[in-house]
């Protein structure tokens, strides 16, 4: 089987970083993607990572450790429209198995 | 907005009802899916739909009944739901099937809140 694993909720100020941690269970593994979805909203891709190392998208960062099974988002320069959830997600079984969820909170 | 369009976005329906929800895209894709939402918590896959032929069905119960009328068209056939199927509904696609070693990005729409009375 596979499983995902992430921090049901994180907090930061307005202008910080915030890393936000996935740890996987897998069977076989092929990568690690991140969505965001706010409140009411759907859920966007945001990236994928295949192979070990860091991606950046603007203020946004993934990082992926296969030795570790262990992958994180890194978003930077945060601002109040960040609040949302985001879901780690991997292929399997012809689907995505997705995280529980991480519930993002930017303080100003 | 999404590329991706689902209608209506909001529904109450009574449990003897009968109903449809409407999901369509105009990227190509070969891949069309619907989830189940509750809230706090990931989406929750119902049924793929890879090349309009139904590929995997998640154990959903029969009063959920899929529909792909074309490769840009999914529907979600609702008849005797229960108050627990209250939730929102989500369809998305990507450009081809997930594969298991391969990923596809995919492509939500706004979902349907669905209230069963």
């Amino acid at each position: 089987g596979q499983s995902l694993e992430q921090p049901s909720e994180v907090t930061a100020v307005e202008g910080a970083i915030v890393q936000i941690n996935c740890t996987y269970q897998t069977s076989g593994f092929y990568g690690l993607s991140w969505y965001q979805q706010h409140d009411g909203g759907a859920p966007t891709f945001l990236s994928y990572n295949a192979l070990d190392g860091l991606e950046e998208t603007g203020r946004f960062s993934s990082f992926l450790s296969r030795s570790d099974s262990y992958g994180y988002l890194l978003l930077q320069e945060l601002q109040m429209k960040d609040s949302a959830s985001y879901f780690c997600a991997t292929p399997g079984g012809g689907k995505l198995i997705f995280g529980q969820g991480t519930e993002l909170s930017v303080k100003p | 907005d999404t590329e991706v369009t689902q209608t209506p976005k909001h529904l109450v329906m009574g449990m003897t009802n009968k109903k449809s929800l409407k999901c369509e895209q105009h990227m190509g894709h070969r891949a069309m899916y619907w989830y189940k939402q509750k809230a706090k918590k990931p989406p929750e896959l119902m049924f793929v739909y890879s090349y309009e032929k139904l590929s995997i069905n998640e154990s959903v119960p029969s009063r959920f009944s899929p529909e792909c009328p074309n490769s840009s068209l999914l529907n979600l056939h609702l008849h005797a739901l229960q108050p627990e199927d209250s939730a929102l509904y989500l369809c998305a696609s990507s450009q081809d099937p997930q594969g298991s070693k391969s990923n596809q990005p995919q492509h939500f729409g706004d979902g349907t809140r669905l209230s069963i009375l």
